[in-house]
């Protein structure tokens, strides 16, 4: 089974306006943690935030926040105020607290937004 | 600007030569990863490193060959490369593998494009 899902393969959002990108994941694991990555075309992943199961808020870092609904087991993104610079592929990512000594991402399809001016 | 930088960006290399992926890290970062990423795919991971030792090897061909010479330095020598390996192969690092802390977030250079012939 996969452990993240994106589902949405391309996105179009108009500058200035919001977009949430969904993310869901599978784990059985109580314990565990969420990224998002943006990776423009140049091909750099740059982390965007960090959300962990036990956090009480949702985490926000400028225009990024994650919306974190842990019964649905969903981290959606949520980008405001889009800017052309934000036409990328975005990836949902997890670790767990039972991967022993590792410290693996499992990343999902990615999402490319596209934001038209 | 990202602290993670990777030489070259690009390289295209026949499938008799011999050539190396650099990574330098300047984040005092004791873990250090290599990533295979394929066109439209997330990245795959092929190898960890925790305070210079390699710790995961995902069960990569030996024809790549990973080397950690100090825990600033990360590099991948490619031997008799084929052309399915094409790929952009991403550098990340991150604080510590084995902290125990979900939040160790990983940062990821610009990557190098390869080009097998």
């Amino acid at each position: 089974a996969q452990k993240i899902t994106q589902t949405q393969p391309g996105m179009f959002v108009q500058e200035k306006e919001a977009v949430t990108l969904d993310c869901t994941y599978d784990t059985s694991d109580p314990s565990y943690g969420l990224f998002w990555y943006k990776q423009p075309s140049s091909g750099e992943m740059i982390f965007l935030i960090y959300q962990g199961s036990y956090d009480q808020q949702n985490a926000t870092e400028g225009r990024y926040s994650l919306n974190f609904q842990k019964a649905r087991k969903s981290a959606n993104l949520v980008i405001s105020a889009s800017q052309l610079g934000d036409s990328a592929m975005y990836f949902c990512a997890m670790r767990e607290t039972s991967q022993t000594g590792a410290n693996n991402l499992f990343f999902g399809t990615g999402t490319r937004l596209t934001v038209i001016p | 600007d990202t602290e993670v930088t990777q030489t070259p960006k690009h390289l295209v290399m026949g499938m008799t030569n011999k050539k190396s992926l650099k990574c330098e890290q300047h984040m005092g970062h004791r873990a250090m990863y290599w990533y295979k990423q394929k066109a439209k795919k997330p990245p795959e991971l092929m190898f960890v490193y925790s305070y210079e030792k390699l710790s995961i090897n995902e069960s990569v061909p030996s024809r790549f060959s990973p080397e950690c010479p100090n825990s600033s330095l990360l590099n991948l020598h490619l031997h008799a490369l084929q052309p399915e390996d094409s790929a952009l192969y991403l550098c990340a690092s991150s604080q510590a593998l084995g902290s125990g802390r979900l939040s160790d977030t990983q940062y990821f250079g610009p990557g190098t494009r390869l080009t097998v012939l």
